[in-house]
């Protein structure tokens, strides 16, 4: 079984900034994603960022990208020049590689930033 | 429509009473796939469709909980009998399935669901 373990569950950083989120995960899996969602007060989960394990290349998307550390089995993200509207719940999340013939995800506890102006 | 659709967005029952929740995918996307929020917790996987079968629903707490799904659409999930601690934020996702986009989940709002 798949385990996400997100230790901090409150961070908070000024506009503008730049935040890292940590997320760590064990599996014994060679063949995965990872992936960032964040979720703000309306409930709805939204995709912020994916990592395919196989690539050594960390993924970035605009001012998010990740730091993913295959052997420490740790994927943190960095959110760069913060801004209000990234306030929200922050979930790291696992799929084992859809060959497998599941497509569950397993989410860490979420970490909650709040972005003060 | 244009995202994933639930409903209701909120439902208050009483303890013992069944209950129906309602979720409408995107349109074209042949997977689809519930799941439980509690307070504090992340997002716990109950049972996800291909199509109108269901090959992982490994993730249904007991057998008060079920779920069906009918033209590859629509997905109705029944909690039978509720209990205080099925109290949960409940959250569809549908996802299409091909070689490039399968692993990208699109979630809708949820429904709130509090038993008294």
């Amino acid at each position: 079984a798949q385990t996400v373990t997100q230790s901090q569950p409150e961070m908070s950083v000024q506009e503008a900034e730049t935040v890292t989120l940590s997320c760590t995960y064990d599996t014994s899996e060679n063949n995965y994603y990872l992936f960032w969602y964040k979720q703000p007060p309306s409930r709805q989960m939204i995709l912020v960022i994916r990592q395919e394990a196989y690539k050594q290349q960390n993924a970035t998307e605009n001012r998010f990208s990740v730091n993913f550390q295959k052997a420490a089995k740790s994927f943190s993200l960095k959110i760069s020049d913060s801004q209000l509207g990234d306030t929200a719940m922050y979930f790291c999340a696992f799929m084992k590689h859809p060959g497998a013939g599941s497509y569950q995800l397993t989410f860490g506890k979420g970490t909650k930033l709040s972005v003060i102006p | 429509g244009a995202g994933v659709s639930q409903s209701p967005s909120n439902k208050v029952t009483e303890k013992g009473k069944d209950v129906e929740l309602r979720c409408d995918p995107i349109s074209g996307h042949t997977a689809l796939y519930w799941y439980r929020q509690s307070l504090g917790q992340g997002l716990e996987f109950l049972i996800y469709f291909q199509g109108n079968s269901a090959p992982d629903k490994s993730g249904l707490p007991s057998d008060r909980f079920s779920a069906e799904r009918t033209g590859g659409s629509v997905s109705t999930l029944t909690i039978q009998r509720t209990q205080q601690e099925d109290s949960a934020v409940y959250l569809c996702a549908s996802s299409e399935i091909n070689r490039n986009t399968n692993e990208k989940l699109f979630f809708g709002s949820g429904t709130q669901l509090s038993v008294l």
